[in-house]
Order: C-alpha cells, then sequence, then structure tokens
C-alpha cells in the first residue's frame, strides 16, 4: 500500500527558504505526478505545483518564481523549497499524488504545518 | 483562475440524515470535479471524480452529481465515520482549484 509522509522544519523564519521532502513508501515515482498542495488557517487548499517522474514541472503562477520542487528516485522523495517566505505562508503543506491522465489527487500525505514566525 | 465556492462552510446533522454539499465553479469546468474527504490529523481521502465516478472502497451512500457549473455531493444516511471537511476541487484548468471546503459535524 503507497504511503505518502512529509518531512520538514515546523517553524521558518520570515525572507528564508522553506524546504519540505515527501517520502513515497510502498511504491515507485514513476509514471505519476506528485504535487504540493497547501493549506493556510482558515482558508481553502491551495495547489503548489507539480513534478512528473521525468523530471518535468509546473507550478501556480501566484507563487511567481519562489517554487523549486525535486525528485529523488533513489530515494522515493520529492521536494519542495519555497523562497523569501512571509507570514502569507503559514499552511499545512500537503503532498499528494496525481495520476498521469486524471488531474485529481488520488493519494495524499497526512500534512506537516509550517509556520512562518522570527 | 477559476473560483471555487462551496456551500454551507458548515453543516449540522445527526447520524441517519441525508446532506447535501455544493460546489459552484466560476465558468463552465464540464464534470471535471472532484471531491475529497479529509479528518483532523489524517491524509485527505478522493471520494469522487469526474463528478461522479465513485472511487474504489468508497461507501455507495456517497453519490456525486452535477455538471457545468453547478454540482452536488450528497451522503445517504449519515455515519459517524463521515462527521469530516469535504473539499471540492476542480481540475478543468492546469491551474487547479478547490473549494473552502464544508465541515460537516454532528448535530
Amino acid at each position: 500500500q503507497v504511503q505518502l509522509e512529509e518531512s520538514g522544519p515546523g517553524l521558518v523564519k520570515p525572507s528564508e527558504t522553506l524546504s519540505l521532502t515527501c517520502t513515497v513508501s510502498g511504491g515507485p515515482t514513476r509514471s505519476y505526478y506528485w504535487s504540493w498542495i497547501r493549506q493556510p488557517p482558515g482558508k481553502g487548499l491551495e495547489w503548489i505545483g507539480y513534478i512528473y517522474h521525468s523530471g518535468t514541472t509546473d507550478h501556480n503562477p501566484s507563487l511567481k518564481s519562489r517554487v523549486s520542487i525535486s525528485l529523488d528516485t533513489s530515494k522515493n522523495q520529492f521536494s519542495l523549497k519555497l523562497s523569501s517566505v512571509t507570514a502569507a505562508d503559514t499552511a499545512v503543506y500537503y503532498c499528494a499524488r496525481r495520476r498521469g491522465d486524471d488531474w485529481y489527487f488520488d493519494l495524499w500525505g497526512r500534512g506537516t504545518p509550517v509556520s512562518v514566525s522570527s | 483562475d477559476i473560483q471555487m465556492t462551496q456551500s454551507p462552510s458548515t453543516l449540522s446533522a445527526s447520524v441517519g440524515d441525508r446532506v447535501t454539499i455544493t460546489c459552484r465553479a466560476s465558468q463552465s469546468i464540464s464534470s471535471w470535479l472532484a471531491w475529497y474527504q479529509h479528518k483532523p490529523g489524517k491524509a485527505p481521502r478522493l471520494l469522487i471524480s469526474k463528478a461522479s465516478n465513485l472511487e474504489n472502497g468508497v461507501p455507495s451512500r456517497f453519490s456525486g452529481s452535477g455538471s457545468g457549473t453547478e454540482f452536488t455531493l450528497t451522503i445517504n444516511s449519515l455515519q459517524p465515520d463521515d462527521f469530516a471537511t469535504y473539499h471540492c476541487q476542480q481540475y478543468s484548468s492546469y491551474v487547479y482549484t478547490f473549494g473552502q471546503g464544508t465541515k460537516l459535524q454532528i448535530k
């Protein structure tokens, strides 16, 4: 049974870079799109971006060029870096799997809370 | 981006009730809509895709309908396990967007 688990610091200082990792267990990373999604307090879910097993990436234009997503197939992990964070980036961050031809998310992690504060 | 609006934001109901949650899109998304169930501390769970396709293992008391801009998630005969937050997501546009969520709580 494939499972996803997010990990990373729960506190990041303003203007610094948020770094999170998602570990995929019980299955391969090939043939899927691996995404990051977040939910700020009191708000809805927001798609951040994805990486395909080939290395192709895309991200939500609202985050401009602050997003970087990478994939380490040898470790079955993918990672998110979000630069120049502000308090508005405080959220629960989820990793999720999207199938190739379907643009919804069939598998999610439990999420990890990240707070941006000095 | 396509805006998704769910209603109500909070819904109080009792075990055995039938409830309906609505999701409206700011423009037509055909049937490119998914529904998720989310419980605190757990991973969100995909319930329905393409507006009405029930995922494997999802109880048949869950159903989805709609197309274009208006969609509904219906839960027949609510069970204790169904109290959770429900999210809709459009995937007509590559910038996938979600509703703000509907919290289904025990009355």
